[in-house]
């Protein structure tokens, strides 16, 4: 069935290091590719997207990469900060690009 | 502008009993999914509501059921509760027009923590 694999599962930076957090997915028709942040307790927020027509999108310190061929996806945070410090998931849409299917999680821990 | 509200935050049942959860979609948004967020995990999809109908399920068992209202509020039930139905159910809204913006751009709620004991 339609699968995400995420990588690392744990992730460990400096204050002012970069991020990165790998995924890939199963779905050849996944077609939507979100980014969501988790702080405990709190609900997943949205902190970027990608769509398959485009290969990488920016939005400050926080960048995605997709590479369709390969059905991998990346999420990059430059110069990390402690409050950066959270669950992060990535998904990808289902075939009828109505649910997502989610990875397992990265747990980002930034240390000051 | 409310965003997604969910209720009750926390709850407490035993093996065989039954739920309901509730949510409220973010103002504007007329579609309605529910996942299931078990410790550690990533939120698994349930189904999705729209036009007060199931639109997409995804593998869960027939206990599992839901509704939508003419005011694209949702609940979620759960019959015959198993200890492994124990998570955070988690509500998400989004426009039924995504498909042709191309995404299905979803808003969650902050959950409803279930424990089965």
């Amino acid at each position: 069935g339609e699968n995400v694999e995420q990588h690392p599962s744990t992730l460990s930076v400096q204050e002012g290091d970069s991020a990165v957090i790998k995924c890939t997915y199963s779905d050849s028709a996944s077609n939507y590719f979100p980014w969501y942040k988790q702080e405990l307790g709190k609900r997943p927020q949205l902190i970027i997207d990608i769509r398959s027509n485009v290969g990488e999108k920016k939005d400050q310190r926080i960048a995605v990469t997709l590479n369709k061929t390969a059905k991998h996806f990346s999420l990059h945070i430059t110069e990390t900060q402690p409050e950066d410090s959270a669950v992060y998931f990535c998904a990808a849409s289902d075939q009828a690009g109505t649910a997502l299917i989610f990875g397992k999680g990265t747990t980002l821990s930034v240390s000051s | 502008d409310a965003g997604v509200t969910q209720s009750p935050t926390h709850l407490i049942k035993t093996r065989g009993q039954q739920v309901t959860l509730r949510c409220s979609p973010k103002s504007g948004h007329d579609t309605v999914s529910w996942y299931q967020q078990a410790l550690g995990q990533g939120p698994q999809f349930i189904f999705q509501y729209y036009e007060e109908e199931e639109r997409q399920r995804g593998n869960f068992p027939d206990r599992f059921s839901g509704h939508q209202f003419p005011n694209y509020s949702s609940e979620l039930n759960v019959n015959a509760l198993l200890l492994g139905d124990s998570a955070l159910y988690l509500c998400a809204s989004s426009l039924s027009n995504w498909r042709s913006s191309g995404a299905n751009v979803l808003t969650f709620g902050a959950g409803s923590r279930l424990t089965v004991l």
